[in-house]
């Protein structure tokens, strides 16, 4: 069970360039989302999609786009990326448990550094 | 003021020792907390998860909720070295998690 995917796991970039974070699930969950995690602010949720063919932003939105490209897939673009960006970034999507509670499964994070 | 408060830490206990983790939130619509372990260099995975207010016990763990009060813990008994990681607490009424900063812990052998 490989659960939630994300590549690359590493990647370095100079100000200014792009790229895009590929992520990808197989639990057959409807909604997925993209966070950063920063020393001592915790996970901040940038972008999440609920359902296949939909987007909303989240708490950090700025300088990001995203794609749900299918309800396996989730992508999240940095079209110029700058130092702040510089994070580590963690894909999740969500299931319902039994008992009603939604959960969240995370892969296992892509380090960015922007210099 | 964030939606979700909690003591960065670090906390570092000697193996067997209790440790005690505690979140307070804002938001009383919030119905599922949950805890969530991050080993270094790893993503977060669910640990357990309360629905409303109560206890829950999973071998040597034990969330509380404490909604009137709205403040949530965590119990490690019998702490081990292999527990040393980074516990996050969530919590939410829908589709989307509030997250606590995270405290680092370390249980030293």
């Amino acid at each position: 069970n490989a659960g939630v995917t994300q590549t690359p796991k590493f990647q370095v970039l100079k100000t200014g360039q792009s790229m895009t974070l590929q992520c990808a699930q197989d639990m057959n969950h409807n909604s997925m989302y993209w966070y950063r995690q920063d020393p001592g602010m915790g996970l901040r949720l940038i972008y999440y999609s609920a359902s296949e063919g939909t987007t909303d932003k989240g708490e950090v939105p700025n300088g990001y786009n995203v794609s749900r490209l299918n309800k396996r897939e989730f992508s999240l673009r940095l079209e110029s990326a700058a130092p702040s960006q510089t994070s580590v970034y963690f894909c999740a999507s969500m299931g319902t448990e039994f008992s009603g509670a939604n959960v969240l499964t995370f892969g296992a994070g892509s380090r960015l550094t922007v210099l | 003021q964030k939606e979700v408060e909690q003591d960065p830490g670090p906390l570092s206990v000697p193996e067997g020792a209790i440790v005690s983790l505690n979140c307070t939130y804002s938001n009383s619509a919030f119905q599922y907390f949950m805890w969530y372990r991050q080993y270094s260099r790893k993503g977060p995975e669910l640990l357990m998860y309360t629905y409303s207010s109560g206890n829950k016990e999973d071998g040597r763990f034990t969330a509380q909720v404490d909604k009137s009060s709205k403040y949530i813990s965590l119990f490690i008994r019998d702490s081990q070295p292999s527990d040393s990681a980074t516990y996050l607490c969530a919590m939410n009424g829908g589709y989307k998690l509030s997250f606590g900063a995270g405290t680092t812990v370390t249980v030293r052998a």
